[in-house]
């Protein structure tokens, strides 16, 4: 079955507390995306990467960190600087990186921090 | 900065009525412009895609969308809507060029169709 996995589905932390969200896809494409979904704002984007242990930020990336050592895991830690945490943070992957590429979503991951 | 816009944050339908989500973008160059859907319960996929040629282009379920480029806008439309399109619809632009494949998306529009 391919796709997106993203662990866990739901994710509670306290404040101050780093949280890492898993990313995994066995599509076999060199880009992922990780955005962030908020109510009445779309999906911003944090971070993405076309190629492994390369990644760029993206428009919101404060307060985030990821890491691509691997082509098939894209993890992304929110850290205790990012000033509002909670949201839902959706996965993304496509086959090159190139603007026309259809970007495949993983089922999302929502954290709320207490 | 590039953004997209969808004016409609809330529509509610009745079963076989017509259906037309807008979208604008303020891209001035050549762009690409999808529209993904995310029904309820599901991962978020893609509805349509547009990079040139015929500016009306067909998706799946039924769904169209025409690119404007004088008015810089791809509205999604579908003819007759059925209860299983309730979901959020967003837009998505990206100019041609972009080498980093960074989709600005619009706001979403939460459709609701009533049986």
């Amino acid at each position: 079955d391919g796709g997106i996995t993203q662990s866990p589905k739901y994710l509670f932390r306290k404040e101050g507390q780093n949280v890492t969200l898993s990313c995994e896809q066995n599509l076999n494409h060199d880009a992922m995306y990780w955005y962030r979904q908020d109510p009445g704002q779309g999906l911003r984007l944090i971070y993405y990467s076309q190629i492994v242990n390369d990644f760029q930020k993206g428009d919101i990336a404060e307060g985030y960190s990821v890491s691509r050592e691997k082509k098939e895991s894209f993890p992304l830690t929110v850290t205790s600087a990012q000033k509002n945490p909670t949201a839902f943070y959706l996965c993304a992957s496509s086959l090159s990186g190139q603007s026309t590429d259809t970007q495949y979503f993983g089922p999302g991951t929502r954290l709320t921090v207490l | 900065a590039q953004s997209v816009s969808q004016h409609n944050h809330h529509v509610i339908l009745s079963e076989a009525a017509s259906l037309e989500l807008g979208c604008n973008y303020s891209y001035g160059g050549t762009v690409n412009l999808f529209w993904y859907v995310q029904y309820p319960g599901q991962h978020l996929q893609l509805l349509l895609k547009y990079f040139s040629g015929d500016p009306l282009v067909k998706g799946i379920k039924g769904f169209e969308a025409e690119f404007i480029k004088s008015k810089f806008s791809f509205n999604l439309r579908k003819p007759s809507v059925q209860w299983s399109d309730t979901a959020e619809y967003f837009c998505a632009a990206i100019p041609y060029a972009n080498a980093g494949n960074m989709l600005t998306f619009g706001g979403g529009t939460r459709l609701m169709v009533k049986p």
